[in-house]
């Protein structure tokens, strides 16, 4: 299975653009890219997915590049709210059983600052 | 909808003693995970089901671990004799993914165990 590489740590200030990157240079051809968040003393939260394209919706956007060795989350406006564990993912082999299991790493822990 | 729903929500018990985590999906997902996740080993995926029937169980510890899910809209996570390296944030999730499909994993708020 791919592995990711990301930031250990990274702060952002209120409300300014949060640009989170992942490397994930073994990726296959059929492997998604997933990210999700964890705030403190919850369960992680599905953000975004995606494959070859850019992504959006009404929580973040996804940048994957050409090559989809590397992608990027970004968070237009963060919060103070926003300030989370955000792990990228790629999603393993399908397992033939109609169903998919996530490998999380350490993540990047985002700090927004007031 | 109420979201996958865990309990107990806190468990404290003293080593060697029973434990038993419950969790119960969405409606109509059929894939339900458990994960751990302690501070030096991060979140960790247990084991999971496919339509109530284990897929991999790889990632459980070892035999004091055993895993359930008697229907569509229950599971249980067992640990006997539990010790206290068995602290941990327990996470159950499920997910309604098609076949080859990627449903997002929708995770329940934890049991937080502490074994004394």
């Amino acid at each position: 299975d791919a592995k990711t590489t990301q930031p250990t740590s990274m702060d952002c200030a209120e409300g300014r653009a949060a640009n989170l990157p992942c490397n994930h240079s073994t990726i296959s051809g059929n492997e998604y890219v997933y990210w999700y968040r964890q705030i403190h003393s919850q369960g992680p939260q599905y953000i975004i997915h995606g494959l070859k394209n850019n992504e959006t919706n009404e929580m973040a956007s996804l940048i994957i590049t050409e090559d989809r060795k590397s992608s990027t989350l970004i968070l237009p406006h963060a919060t103070l709210r926003d300030t989370a564990v955000y792990y990228c993912i790629v999603r393993d082999s399908y397992s033939g059983a109609g169903s998919y299991q996530l490998t999380f790493g350490k993540g990047t822990k985002l700090s927004v600052i007031p | 909808d109420a979201g996958v729903i865990q309990s107990p929500r806190h468990e404290v018990t003293e080593m060697g003693q029973e434990v038993t985590l419950r969790c119960k999906p969405i409606s109509g997902h059929n894939s339900l995970f458990w994960y751990r996740q302690t501070m030096m080993r991060g979140l960790e995926l247990l084991i999971y089901f496919n339509n109530n029937v284990p897929i991999d169980d790889s990632g459980m510890p070892e035999d004091r671990f055993s895993a359930k899910m008697p229907n569509a809209s229950f599971s249980t996570l067992k640990i006997q004799p539990s010790e206290p390296r068995d602290s941990a944030v327990y996470f159950c999730a499920s997910s309604g993914g098609t076949l080859g499909g990627v449903g997002e994993l929708f995770f329940g708020e934890g049991s937080r165990l502490t074994v004394l």
